[in-house]
């Protein structure tokens, strides 16, 4: 069954330092999607695409934040300028056009920011 | 704003027995998708079972099952003949039906489940 990939599994990186976040989505759909998950906290929605642009962000999702689709495959989140909060589990997710259809999440990458 | 609420911060059954996880949410939407995920310790976010609110019966997907009643707002995952590998966080999560934004998820804070041998 196709999966959502995303690289690298576990980033550390200073305070200030700007990290960016890969993922390849299941290579048929349209949507795309990060999410957030904080230690012992809810998952929470950042953003979506479509189309080549965000379609929806949620208030987290600020100027710090930014994602693009380089190419036909891959889906990327750049924090510019990480700070310690910024420490959390990102998803990246991906769905096919019709409107049921669910989403397929990665695995994740672990941000920790020292 | 859709809000969706998982009232069990914590749960455990016996290996092969059944146990009920609890969901509900808050919407003003008449057309919603409704989907519990299971996170195990890996952290990985797979989708266990999904309903559509159009849909009078309830879904079944092998050992899992949804009560789902639409008036009280109320989705909650049944898990017969629990095994050690269901162990996980479980999501509850609604989505909107919105062809222009996606179908962006709201997640509820989660309930763990041991399953105990």
């Amino acid at each position: 069954e196709p999966e959502v990939t995303q690289t690298p599994s576990h980033q550390v990186t200073q305070m200030g330092q700007e990290v960016i976040l890969r993922c390849v989505p299941i290579s048929n759909h349209l949507y795309f999607y990060w999410y957030r998950q904080i230690l012992g906290q809810k998952v929470e929605f950042l953003v979506s695409f479509y189309n080549n642009e965000i379609s929806e962000k949620s208030e987290i999702f600020d100027d710090q934040f930014s994602v693009e689709r380089p190419d036909g495959s891959n889906f990327t989140l750049k924090i510019r300028s990480t700070k310690l909060e910024d420490s959390a589990m990102y998803f990246c997710a991906s769905s096919a056009w019709f409107l049921n259809s669910p989403l397929h999440f990665g695995n994740g990458t672990r941000l920790t920011v020292t | 704003a859709q809000t969706v609420t998982q009232s069990q911060p914590e749960m455990s059954v016996q290996e092969a027995e059944t146990v009920t996880l609890s969901c509900t949410y808050d919407t003003s939407e008449n057309n919603y998708y409704l989907f519990w995920y299971k996170q195990p310790p890996s952290r990985q976010m797979i989708l266990v079972i999904r309903q559509e609110a159009y849909k009078q019966q309830n879904a079944t997907e092998n050992r899992f099952s949804v009560n789902f009643q639409k008036a009280a707002k109320s989705f909650s995952l049944k898990i017969s003949d629990s095994q050690l590998g269901d162990t996980a966080m479980y999501f509850c999560a609604f989505m909107k039906r919105n062809m222009e934004y996606g179908n962006k998820l709201v997640f509820g804070a989660g309930t763990i489940l041991r399953v105990k041998s």
